[in-house]
């Protein structure tokens, strides 16, 4: 089984920052079939990229993912007060143990 | 708009059971795998159960020969049976629509709002 670790654990930067998060997998992710979710307080997690890459519906653009293998990053490349929430990497049954992005 | 909407949480003694539903609607429910996913108290996601199509039912570690997944397409409803309650099942459970990929492996593209299950005496 897969275990995925993500780093850092906690990101403190300001709106309008870039942030780059990132998640690595203890072995090669097939066919970098890799996804993240987005969590704020108090509400069910939400689909921002799968296939490692991929927007889901709705997602801005300013979310992109990249990666592949065993190393993945969740880029935000402007910072809006929305997007301070927990980010969780996601391979078949297993999540990331998340990182939250705290305002500075 | 797909809708997930759990229920069915409560408070709940050590060694008792819940009946958690989830209720689904804005797209062909009997068309999706579906699954449960449970996040502790301040904790991270933790994989619980799914079920693939309507006959292949998978379980964590954790919770197999205690928990049962169902669903009713007629109802379009999931269910989570849970017996044998643990003070380490305590958590926001949530229901998720699974997404495949090509190979077989999958992604989570609808969530719902989660129910709280809280075991204790």
């Amino acid at each position: 089984e897969i275990v995925l670790t993500q780093s850092p654990g906690t990101l403190s930067l300001s709106p309008g920052e870039r942030a780059t998060l990132s998640c690595r997998a203890s072995q090669s992710v097939s066919n970098n079939y890799l996804a993240w979710y987005q969590q704020k307080p108090g509400q069910a997690p939400r689909l921002l990229i799968y296939g490692a890459s991929s927007r889901a519906t709705g997602i801005p653009d300013r979310f992109s993912g990249s990666g592949s293998g065993t190393d993945f990053t969740l880029t935000i490349s402007r910072l809006e007060p929305e997007d301070f929430a927990v980010y969780y990497c996601q391979h078949h049954d297993t999540f990331g143990q998340g990182t939250k992005v705290e305002i500075k | 708009e797909v809708q997930l909407v759990e229920s069915g949480g409560g408070l709940v003694k050590p060694g008792g059971s819940l009946r958690l539903s989830c209720a689904a609607s804005g797209f062909t429910f009997s068309s999706f795998s579906m699954l449960w996913v449970r996040q502790a108290p301040g904790k991270g996601l933790e994989w619980v159960s799914s079920i693939v199509g309507s006959d292949n039912m998978y379980y964590s570690d954790s919770v197999k020969g205690r928990f049962t997944i169902s669903r009713d397409n007629s109802q379009n409803s999931l269910y989570l049976q849970m017996n044998s309650l643990r003070a380490e099942d305590t958590a926001v459970y949530y229901c998720a629509r699974v997404h495949f990929y090509p190979s077989g492996t999958h992604y989570l593209d609808y969530w719902g709002q989660g129910t709280l299950v809280t075991v204790s005496s």
